[in-house]
């Protein structure tokens, strides 16, 4: 159980240009979902908290213009960049946290988007 | 700013050995503590989670916990060379911050044959 999927595992785009990663609980529903960005030997960031029907709450120095998030349904939550830059290359990885799970506030992390803008 | 402090390693243990992983925090009403282990290029795996003060053992690793000390340990035993990873201690405080996690730098540690 408690399994999260992102779509695609690595993508290659053209400076300028927006990507959209998608991530999914399968086996769960997920009130909350979580973005992180994590660069090469550096820990995880948290970029912004996703939650079902409302808008996504950004951590400080993250452009919600540029990281545009939609938590549509309870297994689905899709987070594009716009605009790409070099600098937005990393890995992106999704987290989510079950609704009908223990007291425990567990994150199940999907298997990451590594994303390469040329 | 809460902050969760991990010697960054790479610490090398031999197979078989006990490897021993440290954490601090500076929160002090965290009250939710996880450990992550990443392999290169992978997304993080939870390994284990503690709430309370003590220890909790499960299969090879056990969890420790002191909030006195705001500190929280993982202990692996018998380490195997695949246990080599980058382990990544993870903090979530009680109330407010809308369930996030602090995560630290994370700890190499490499299992020598």
């Amino acid at each position: 159980g408690a399994v999260v999927s992102q779509h695609p595992s690595w993508v290659i785009c053209k400076s300028g240009t927006s990507v959209k990663i998608e991530c999914r609980s399968l086996d769960f529903q997920a009130t909350t979902m979580f973005w992180y960005r994590q660069f090469p030997k550096q820990s995880l960031m948290l970029m912004a908290t996703s939650n079902e029907g409302s808008k996504a709450t950004y951590e400080q120095g993250v452009e919600k213009d540029k990281f545009l998030i939609n938590h549509a349904s309870l297994t689905l939550s899709t987070l594009t960049v716009t605009s790409a830059h070099p600098e937005d290359s990393s890995f992106y990885i999704c987290s989510a946290r079950s609704y009908a799970t223990n007291s425990y506030n567990e994150q199940f992390f999907g298997p990451g988007t590594r994303l390469t803008v040329l | 700013q809460k902050e969760v402090e991990q010697n960054s390693g790479p610490l090398s243990v031999p197979e078989g050995a006990i490897a021993s992983l440290n954490c601090t925090y500076s929160d002090r009403v965290s009250q939710s503590f996880f450990w992550y282990r990443q392999y290169s290029g992978k997304s993080p795996e939870l390994i284990m989670s503690i709430y309370s003060n003590g220890d909790k053992e499960d299969g090879r690793f056990t969890a420790q916990l002191n909030k006195a000390s705001q500190y929280v340990s993982l202990l692996i035993r018998d380490s195997q060379p695949s246990d080599s990873a980058t382990y990544l201690c993870a903090v979530k405080e009680f109330t407010g911050g809308g369930n996030k996690l602090t995560f630290g730098t994370g700890t190499q540690l490499k299992v020598e044959l």
